[in-house]
Formats: structure tokens, sequence, C-alpha cells
């Protein structure tokens, strides 16, 4: 079955280090897009990708990074920078730019993100 | 104020109970989202509208335009849909989605 496969389900970092999120998807998706969810809040955009080799921040892009080398593989790396890491981190894709037709966002099932 | 604002934040009903959550968006919107988060996380989305009414099951979902509001409707409600339902807008041209903070659904026997 097609899908998107967000791994590890948990991550600890500790202090001063870097981490990274897996997403990978083999629904042949052009779009792929991390988020972050805290508590009380709605999902945000960290950084979107609508083609491999290229990439764009988002509304909270400080303190993270990605890559898109692969169009199935678009990895988060949770930098030193980023002061308060701990939340819920969500990746999903879309099939392509949405050219006048809007297509629903496929989810992963996430990676919880603590600080130890 | 949030671009998009969900009512009720949290929702306890019985089961069989007919339930409604409500979105309202102050921005222009190409499209709507409900979608729905399971405990463990995960989303899964159930519609997108831009327009009338959808049906999926138990389920259906409502737009209007003119009054930048949407309604997500469960029919004889049970345990297993049990979770949080987050209203998402595309916003117009574009594919940037803005989240509502969900309504938390929680179903007894």
């Amino acid at each position: 079955d097609g899908g998107i496969t967000q791994s590890p389900k948990y991550l600890f970092r500790k202090e001063g280090q870097n981490v990274t999120l897996s997403c990978e998807q083999n629904l042949n998706h052009d779009a792929m897009y991390w988020y972050r969810q805290d508590p009380g809040q709605g999902l945000r955009l960290i950084y979107y990708s609508q083609i491999v080799n290229d990439f764009q921040k988002g509304d909270i892009a400080e303190g993270y990074s990605v890559s898109r080398e692969k169009k199935e593989s678009f990895p988060l790396t949770v930098t030193s920078a980023q002061k308060n890491p701990t939340a819920f981190y969500l990746c999903a894709s879309i099939e392509g730019a949405h050219g006048g037709s809007y297509q629903p966002q496929h989810f992963g099932d996430g990676t919880r993100l603590s600080i130890l | 104020k949030n671009e998009v604002e969900q009512s009720p934040q949290n929702l306890t009903a019985q089961e069989g109970e007919f339930i409604t959550i409500n979105c309202s968006y102050s921005v222009g919107i190409s499209a709507l989202h409900w979608l729905q988060q399971h405990p463990g996380g995960g989303i899964v989305s159930l519609f997108m509208l831009s327009s009338g009414k959808k049906k999926h099951g138990r389920l259906i979902a409502t737009i209007n335009i003119q009054e930048k509001h949407s309604s997500l409707h469960i029919t004889a409600s049970h345990p297993r849909d049990s979770a949080v339902y987050i209203c998402a807008v595309n916003l117009f041209n574009t594919d940037k989605l803005i989240f509502g903070t969900g309504t938390r659904l929680q179903v007894f026997p």
C-alpha cells in the first residue's frame, strides 16, 4: 500500500544536538511538507518542497533544515539553534503543484520529539 | 484572532448522537479540508470542499462560501469516531494550508 512513513515515532534530543527526522513516501508525489504541532495550536508549516532539489521556508523555518535529494525522501533536521524543539512533527505530501486543482494532503503518523 | 476558528474545542457525546463541528475562516480560500487525527497522531483527510456538500458514510461536510463557514456532521456517532477533527483552508490560489486548532471529540458507549 502506498503511503508516508515517518521514523522514528519517538525521538529524544540532548542539549546542543542535531537530530534528523525521516519522511519517506511511495506515492510518487511531487510536493512534500513538514509541519509542527504544539498543544492548543494549529499545525504550522516549517518547510516545503515542490520538486527534487528545491525547497522553500515555511512560517517557522528558523532552527530547522531540510534536503530533497530524492523524490521519495524529505528529511528534517532539528538543529541546536531550535531552542524549543519539543513538539509533534508531521510530514505530508500531495501529487503535484496545484495548477488550479486542489488536492488533499496525505500525512504520515508523525514523530514526537522531546528534550532530555 | 486566528484565521481559522473551530468550535467547540471539546465535545463529548453518547453513542448514537448527531454531532456538529463548526469552522469559520476570515481569509479568501480556494478549498477547505476536514481532517481526522487519531490518538496516535496520524492524520487522515476526510473531505475537501470548495462548494456545497459532500457525504461519505456517516460523515457530511458542508460549506457556505458567502458566510465563510463550514460544518462537519457525524450521524449515529460511535466510540470509534473519537478523535480530533481539524479544519484547514487553502489560501486563495496557493497550496498553503492554514489549520484550525482542532475539536476533540469523545463518544462514550
